[in-house]
């Protein structure tokens, strides 16, 4: 049973461009979680989702982000117009669904923005 | 409120010592507690969890002890071995916010 898959792992943009991050949740998960993590700090949220549905984006910087999962497809972590302060480690993590609390993280995508 | 603080911020433990991490937290919604291991490079791995109606849970070497009435759970790693070299992380929830909150980590270095 293949673990929560992310893609790419490395990802390298300018300032301005748009970075676009992948997540596959495990085998019939349908809740996928996006964290991130900054340079020695811990993981903060930033949204939850479900099949077509946004549940909790309470933790995403108003511009810039967005994220969906749609019916087809992995869900996409989207930053238009980077700037330096988005380099960071970002974490998807997938579970069951309500009342299955267990959430198992990806490898995460390492992005820099030089 | 939606806070947990976690400590030391480092520790180092000779091989087969007891390595123990400390979380407080202030919401007393949160109803679960999971720890995770995260080593250079990866995504955090899920090590035990606990909810508040227990005190104390164990697997293996690991163990996590609660105190609900001080708003605090720790994390024992009994014998502790180079292996277990990584970064630990304490977490919580509310019930149906599924959003976990995350201590700030704690870079553990078993010495051999």
């Amino acid at each position: 049973n293949a673990g929560v898959m992310q893609n790419p792992r490395h990802l390298v943009r300018r300032r301005g461009q748009e970075a676009r991050l992948r997540c596959s949740p495990m085998k019939g998960h349908s809740h996928v979680y996006w964290y991130r993590q900054l340079p020695e700090e811990g993981l903060k949220f930033m949204v939850y989702l479900q099949k077509e549905n946004i549940i909790d984006e309470s933790g995403m910087p108003k511009e810039r982000f967005s994220a969906e999962f749609p019916k087809e497809g992995p869900s996409i972590l989207r930053i238009q117009q980077v700037v330096r302060g988005d380099s960071a480690a970002y974490f998807c993590a997938s579970s069951a669904g309500v009342g299955q609390e267990t959430q198992y993280f990806g490898p995460g995508t390492r992005l820099l923005v030089l | 409120q939606q806070q947990v603080k976690q400590s030391p911020q480092s520790l180092i433990v000779q091989k087969g010592g007891i390595s123990i991490i400390n979380c407080a937290y202030e919401n007393t919604a949160f109803d679960y507690f999971p720890w995770y291991q995260q080593f250079p490079g990866k995504g955090p791995a899920l090590l035990i969890a606990i909810r508040p109606d227990v005190s104390e849970k164990k697997e293996g070497r690991f163990t996590i002890s609660f105190n609900k009435s001080a708003k605090q759970f720790s994390l024992h790693i009994m014998d502790s071995q180079p292996g277990d070299s990584a970064t630990y992380f304490c977490a919580a929830s509310r019930p149906g916010a599924q959003k976990l909150v995350f201590g700030q980590g704690t870079r553990l270095t078993i010495n051999p």
